[in-house]
C-alpha cells in the first residue's frame, strides 16, 4: 500500500521558518516527480512546487518563489519543503503529492493527507 | 482568481447527469493533459480522470471526461450522494512552468 505522510507543520509568527517533511513508503520513490500543493482554509487548490524524481529540476509558483525550498533525499524515501520569510497567506493545509506519467501525460497519483500550517501572531 | 476556470457550484438529482466545465489558455489545457480530482468533506484530493477521459482502477465508469481545444469537461451520470464533493481541473501550464487547478466546484446532490 502508498503511504505518504506530511508532518512539520504548526504554529508560526509572520517572518518565521518550518520545515516540512513527507515520508513515503509503497513506492519507487527514486523514480517519482513530486510536488507540493496547499490549501488555505476553506479554499482551492494551489500548487507550490515541484521537484524531478533526480533532484536536478525544480520549480516554483510565483507566490512562494525566493521565500521555499523544495528538496529531497532518494535514500531516505522523502520530500522536503523548507519554508522561510513566511506570510499570513501561506497559511494552508500543505500536500505532497507524487507524480507519474501515462503516455506522456503527467498526473497526481498519490497524495498525503496534509500537514496544518498556520501563520499568525 | 484561479488560472483555469470552473463555476463555483453544480447540483443534481439521485440519478440525474452533470457537467462540470474547465476552461483554460492555449499555454495550459489547449497544450497539454487534463485532470480531474475528487476531494470529499475533510479529506485529501484523489485522482478521477486523468489524460482528459481515462479513470483509474477503481473509479466508476459514471465518471467520464473529455477535452476540446483549450476546454475540458468532467460528466457525473447516474448520480449518487456520496458523489457530493468538490472537484477540481488541472493542468500544466507552459508559460508558468507550474501546474494550474480550477477554483474548485462544489457538487451538491439534492
Amino acid at each position: 500500500e502508498v503511504q505518504l505522510v506530511e508532518s512539520g507543520g504548526g504554529l508560526v509568527q509572520p517572518g518565521g521558518s518550518l520545515r516540512l517533511s513527507c515520508a513515503t513508503s509503497g513506492l519507487n520513490f527514486s523514480s517519482y516527480e513530486m510536488n507540493w500543493v496547499r490549501q488555505a482554509p476553506g479554499k482551492g487548490l494551489e500548487w507550490v512546487s515541484y521537484i524531478t524524481s533526480d533532484g536536478a529540476t525544480i520549480y516554483y509558483a510565483d507566490s512562494v518563489k525566493g521565500r521555499f525550498t523544495v528538496s529531497r533525499d532518494n535514500a531516505k524515501n522523502s520530500l522536503y519543503l523548507q519554508m522561510n520569510s513566511l506570510r499570513v497567506e501561506d497559511t494552508a493545509l500543505y500536500f505532497c503529492a507524487s507524480e507519474t506519467d501515462w503516455n506522456d501525460d503527467y498526473y497526481f497519483d498519490y497524495w498525503g493527507q496534509g500537514t496544518l500550517v498556520t501563520v499568525s501572531s | 482568481q484561479s488560472v483555469l476556470t470552473q463555476p463555483p457550484s453544480a447540483s443534481g438529482t439521485p440519478g440525474q447527469r452533470v457537467h462540470i466545465s474547465c476552461s483554460g489558455s492555449n499555454s495550459n489545457i489547449g497544450r497539454t493533459t487534463v485532470n480531474w480530482y475528487q476531494q470529499l468533506p475533510g479529506t485529501a484530493p484523489k485522482l478521477l480522470i486523468y489524460s482528459q477521459d481515462q479513470r483509474p482502477s477503481g473509479v466508476p465508469d459514471r465518471f467520464s471526461g473529455s477535452k476540446s481545444g483549450t476546454s475540458a469537461s468532467l460528466a457525473i451520470s447516474g448520480l449518487l450522494s456520496e458523489d457530493e464533493a468538490f472537484y477540481y481541473c488541472a493542468s500544466w501550464d507552459d508559460s508558468l512552468n507550474g501546474w494550474v487547478f480550477g477554483g474548485g466546484t462544489k457538487l451538491t446532490v439534492l
